[in-house]
């Protein structure tokens, strides 16, 4: 199994660009979900889905959009990148209760100049 | 929603010496409580888990501890070595609602040889 896996790994945007971020497992999790991290601040909820076919927000979803079209990827679009958006962003997948182990992908690093 | 605290920020002690690292959450309806540990430029980590029926659970020279009347759950790690200095994050996570992993601010510890 490759687990959760993240592309790309670093990113540099303008101020108005738009990207998607990929994020894809291979365990058959139910649930996924988008962080970021920021420095002194943790890792804040951006999106979150509970199986294909079924997003919502997080707690810091502007600015971002996500679809579930196969249990599998998880993609997250920056609409329009704004310098806010620099940051690390993490995608996450556990099978499926609160309880069940969360596992995170290697991060895609961006930068928004 | 749930908000967690985690305190210190930085904790620095002497390799052998025991860290402990706490952390207090909001929602009553909490239940599960991981730790996660991360290294430089990688990506969070699982290294132990409680949920809310148990008091205390010990891995190796790590353990965790519960109280669920005062809200509070902290890290111990005896024995430090210098493979321990890492991030470590703390989180809870109801099993209802968005059932999503709401993060500390996390603690650097360093681990002095």
């Amino acid at each position: 199994n490759a687990g959760v896996t993240q592309t790309p790994k670093f990113q540099v945007l303008k101020t108005g660009q738009s990207m998607t971020l990929q994020c894809a497992q291979d365990m058959n999790h139910e649930y996924m979900s988008w962080y970021r991290q920021d420095p002194g601040m943790g890792l804040r909820l951006i999106h979150y889905s509970v199986g294909a076919g079924i997003t919502d927000q997080g707690e810091v979803p502007n600015g971002y959009n996500v679809s579930r079209s196969t249990t599998e990827d998880f993609p997250l679009r920056l609409l329009s990148a704004a310098p806010s958006q620099t940051s690390v962003y993490f995608c996450a997948s556990r099978l499926g209760v609160a309880t069940d182990t969360q596992y995170f992908g290697p991060g895609t690093r961006l930068t928004v100049l | 929603g749930e908000n967690v605290e985690q305190h210190p920020s930085t904790l620095s002690v002497q390799e052998g010496d025991s860290a402990v690292i706490k952390c207090t959450y909001s929602d009553s309806a909490s239940n599960y409580f991981p730790w996660y540990k991360q290294e430089l430029g990688k990506r969070p980590q699982l290294i132990i888990d409680i949920r809310s029926n148990v008091g205390e659970k010990k891995d190796q020279r790590i353990a965790v501890t519960l109280n669920k009347t005062a809200k509070h759950f902290s890290l111990h790690i005896t024995e430090t070595q210098p493979e321990d200095s890492a991030v470590y994050f703390c989180a809870a996570t109801p099993d209802t609602g968005r059932r999503a992993l709401t993060f500390g601010s996390g603690t650097r510890l360093q681990v002095q040889p």
